[in-house]
């Protein structure tokens, strides 16, 4: 079965970190581009970063350059996000998904991990 | 920055046809996406590359994309298909862009 599996989510303080995980299964990682998404309490999908099959291109929002990381590990089939400097306006469901093709859907999601940044 | 628009709100009778529009600035040269989410689940890929359905999606669901608007079209709704249904694309300047979604009833 084709699976996203999102992990590291939790309560963080303002200024602190969290390093989110996604494990793949039952498809070839390392040949998909991958992408993370969020979706803060009761508002729409907001695109964060994409990463493409070798990690060569990176791509991040406006609103998280210079703050979070993405990266993966196609060995181990995971992807990554490491997010600096939190800010209460973070505060989301963070899903990662996988990228169907160039400039393509997103057509596998994960089923999303709570980041709650509040002091 | 590309910005894409989708109503607020649509609202369908059951067993009637619902239209879901997302307006962009020649939005007809690019490949639309079409998500639904329903509350407390993750998206899911219903309509790509504007008029393609995935494996398991009803053929009730087609999309169409032209000019100034893209549009998703439910055939005979379903209490099932309540949802909130966002557009995506993808731009060269601003990447990835998100309609600001609609909220589907079926009365």
């Amino acid at each position: 079965e084709v699976q996203l599996v999102e992990s590291g989510g939790g309560l963080v303080q303002p200024g602190g970190s969290l390093r989110l995980s996604c494990a793949a299964s039952g498809f070839t990682f390392s040949s998909y581009s991958m992408n993370w998404v969020r979706q803060a309490p009761g508002k729409g999908l907001e695109w964060v970063s994409y990463i493409s099959s070798s990690s060569s291109t990176i791509y991040y929002a406006d609103s998280v350059k210079g703050r979070f990381t993405i990266s993966r590990d196609n060995a181990k089939n995971s992807l990554y996000l490491q997010m600096n400097s939190l800010r209460d306006e973070d505060t989301a469901v963070y899903y990662c998904a996988r990228e169907e093709g160039a400039g393509g859907a997103f057509d596998i999601w994960g089923q999303g991990t709570m980041v709650t940044v509040s002091s | 920055s590309y910005e894409l628009t989708q109503p607020l709100s649509v609202s369908v009778a059951l067993g009637q046809t619902a239209r879901i529009t997302c307006g962009g600035n020649n939005i007809g040269s690019k490949n639309v996406h079409w998500y639904q989410q329903k509350p407390g689940q993750a998206p899911v890929l219903v309509i790509y590359r504007d008029s393609n359905r995935p494996s398991g999606i009803p053929e009730r669901f087609s999309g169409s994309n032209s000019g100034n608007t893209a549009t998703l079209t439910i055939s005979r709704a379903q209490a099932g298909d309540e949802a909130d249904y966002y557009c995506q694309v993808w731009d060269s300047s601003t990447l990835v862009v998100f309609g600001g979604g609609t909220k589907l009833t079926v009365l």
